[in-house]
């Protein structure tokens, strides 16, 4: 079985754009998380969906959004980019929410410039 | 409120001695707590859980890890260490909600 794709693998912006990242789960996987991850530092939660609705959200500016559509895929949306959001971003499946271990895709790096 | 400290930023051992990589956490509630490896420019990669049960969990790649409720601790470890197990390592806990938190990590160092 294919594990979590994410695309793209790198992305560079200018300040004050607006960036769309994309994850695609492990088959039969219902549940997604973001992760936001700066070097030297541990992945920090974004947001979780399950079943297409989000069931929380980490400390994250409004600026951040996400979605989930009826085939578990799903968007992380950031507008109004600032230099603070260069960081690899990981998207990770589970067969549902709250206490099933996490598999995470490769991630995609953002750079913001 | 949960949070994870992994105290080492980094671990140094001969090839073929133990290892222990250390955690300790703060939940409210059951604890469920996970190990992840996270090799360089890739994604972070599940090697063992404990939800309940035997205190000793073993995982993927000879590794196991001890659950200590009164220490509140979840360390990592592994009778004999590989070069290959170089990499850096995440500690991360959750109550059973949504929210996962991970620890800053401990890069582990293995020398030939």
């Amino acid at each position: 079985d294919a594990g979590v794709t994410q695309s793209p693998t790198h992305l560079i912006k200018t300040r004050g754009q607006q960036v769309t990242l994309r994850c695609s789960p492990i088959s039969g996987h219902k549940s997604v998380s973001w992760y936001q991850q700066v070097l030297g530092q541990g992945p920090q939660f974004i947001f979780q969906y399950y079943e297409k609705e989000e069931r929380g959200r980490g400390n994250f500016p409004d600026r951040f959004s996400a979605r989930q559509f009826p085939n578990y895929s799903s968007e992380l949306n950031v507008n109004a980019l600032l230099l603070g959001d260069s960081a690899l971003y990981l998207c990770a499946s589970s067969l549902a929410a709250g206490g099933y271990e996490q598999y995470f895709g490769p991630g995609t790096r953002l750079t913001v410039t | 409120a949960q949070s994870v400290a992994q105290p080492e930023d980094q671990v140094n051992v001969a090839e073929g001695n133990p290892l222990t990589v250390k955690c300790t956490y703060s939940v409210s509630g059951n604890p469920y707590l996970f190990w992840y490896v996270q090799y360089p420019n890739r994604g972070l990669q599940f090697l063992l859980k404990y939800i309940t049960g035997d205190n000793l969990v073993k995982g993927s790649y000879g590794f196991e890890a001890e659950f200590n409720k009164s220490q509140t601790s979840f360390h990592l470890k592994k009778p004999s260490a590989l070069v290959s197990d170089s990499a850096l390592y995440f500690c991360a806990v959750t109550s059973g909600t949504y929210k996962y938190i991970f620890g800053t990590g401990t890069r582990l160092k293995v020398l030939a």
